[in-house]
């Protein structure tokens, strides 16, 4: 069974720090594209980073660049984002994507990032 | 990178038809087949409908369908279940090298 188990989120005070994970199971991890996809409480998908296959190529949104580094380690099976400069703008549920476009898209269950003083 | 424009919401009665659409521009929806459809009910981690404009992923119900001309892609869904009513968002791949979602569409199903 595939699963992507997020973990990593909670509160934080403007200007902090938190690191994301994901823990993926059930499938080769090393084969895929995996991205971050975020949603605002009642707001829509907002996609933030993704990273290929081996962790050589990652992109970002225009809202998080430079701020946020996603990163994976393969053996580990683990996929990661962390979030530094954070701003109140960034409180949403983070979900980890496997494949996003493609016919192995697959999303976890989120995490809960939430930015306040 | 501003969102995929898509109608904030539709409405259909069981057993009719309903069609999302998702306009973007040529340097996203316009530019390749890679554009997909996901569900999300209202609690829940969005899921997969349509990828590659008109695939269905496998268990996916075949009253779902998607379709491409030029900067805009649709979704349309054949006799409406009360299980359909959810969110829906169009996803493209944009030449920037990054994703752009839809605004998304509240599907009402009356």
């Amino acid at each position: 069974e595939v699963r992507l188990v997020e973990s990593g989120g909670g509160l934080v005070q403007p200007g902090g720090s938190l690191r994301l994970s994901c823990a993926a199971s059930g499938f080769t991890f090393s084969g895929y594209w995996m991205h971050w996809v975020r949603q605002a409480p009642g707001k829509g998908l907002v996609w933030v980073s993704r990273i290929n296959s081996d962790g050589t190529n990652t992109d970002y949104a225009d809202s998080v660049k430079g701020r946020f580094t996603i990163s994976r380690d393969n053996p580990k099976n683990t996929l990661y984002l962390q979030m530094n400069g954070l701003r109140a703008e960034d409180t949403a549920v983070y979900y980890c994507v496997r494949g996003a476009l493609y016919r192995d898209d697959f999303w976890g269950q989120g995490s809960l990032v939430a930015v306040s003083s | 990178q501003s969102a995929l424009t898509q109608p904030a919401s539709v409405s259909g009665s069981p057993g009719q038809s309903i069609t999302i659409s998702c306009t973007g521009t040529i340097d996203d929806v316009g530019n390749d087949n890679l554009v997909s459809w996901y569900q999300q009910h209202p609690g829940k981690a969005p899921k997969v409908m349509i990828y590659e404009v008109n695939k269905r992923p496998s268990g996916i119900s075949n009253r779902f369908s998607g379709s491409k001309s030029g900067n805009t892609a649709s979704l349309t869904i054949s006799g409406l279940q009360a299980e359909d009513e959810a969110d829906y968002y169009c996803c493209s791949y944009a030449i920037s090298s990054t994703l752009i979602f839809g605004g998304g569409t509240k599907l009402t199903v009356l």
